[in-house]
């Protein structure tokens, strides 16, 4: 069956400092890979996504992910956060024949302190 | 930029009440799905819709859910009876086609009491 690990719960960053947010999937192929924010009281936002190509993908707000097919990991970066980076971050995936039957994460709730 | 659109925000419902959640998809767009996310756990898939059927569903979505395009711009869940553990944020999504990224609306807290 498929699942999306996000190992970590909670993150702390201080504001400035780099993020990477770890997201391991096990599918039996390679599946389309997704990241999406949820800020409080909002609903689900896309960050950015994967699908084929490049593995090194660029998102919004400065984010990008890397698919790693050897690790079966889909890691999200950003190289100096912001107060407003604060946020519930979801890996997902779905597989390629009905790519919208996602299968979320648990997510990682993102702390920044000042 | 166009927006998935949900309504009510939040819903209070006594058990045993029949609830409909309603949203407005994007409106070029022809895939459509509800997601649930039950407080604490994760995100989980309910139903995709397509030409007016279910093309798929998952286990949750057994006989009390149903789902329904009524017009041309909405889509809705009702939940025909609701427990209390039907209590969660219900998103909806859309998306132009079956395997491009899906926009999600802001979610609908239901509460059931």
């Amino acid at each position: 069956a498929q699942s999306v690990t996000q190992p970590d719960i909670h993150i702390t960053v201080s504001e400035g400092a780099s993020l990477e947010l770890r997201c391991n999937y096990s599918y039996g192929a390679t599946p389309y890979l997704f990241w999406y924010v949820q800020s409080p009281g909002q609903g689900l936002q896309l960050l950015l996504k994967y699908f084929s190509g490049d593995t090194l993908v660029q998102g919004i707000k400065g984010f990008e992910a890397e698919f790693k097919r050897s690790q079966s990991s889909f890691n999200l970066r950003k190289p100096s956060v912001h107060w407003s980076d604060a946020a519930e971050y979801f890996c997902a995936v779905g597989p390629k024949e009905y790519g919208n039957k996602l299968v979320f994460g648990a997510g990682t709730i993102l702390r920044v302190k000042s | 930029e166009p927006e998935v659109t949900q309504t009510p925000s939040h819903q209070v419902t006594q058990m045993g009440q029949e609830v409909i959640l309603r949203c407005v998809p994007i409106s070029n767009h022809l895939y459509f799905y509800w997601y649930r996310q039950i407080l604490g756990q994760k995100v989980e898939f309910l139903v995709s819709f397509y030409n007016n059927e279910i093309s798929e569903k998952s286990e949750i979505f057994d006989d009390q859910f149903s789902v329904e395009r009524p017009d041309g711009s909405n889509f809705t869940l009702k939940i025909r009876s609701t427990k209390l553990e039907d209590s969660a944020m219900y998103f909806c999504a859309s998306s132009s086609q079956e395997n491009t990224e899906a926009f999600f609306g802001q979610g609908t807290r239901l509460t059931v009491v």
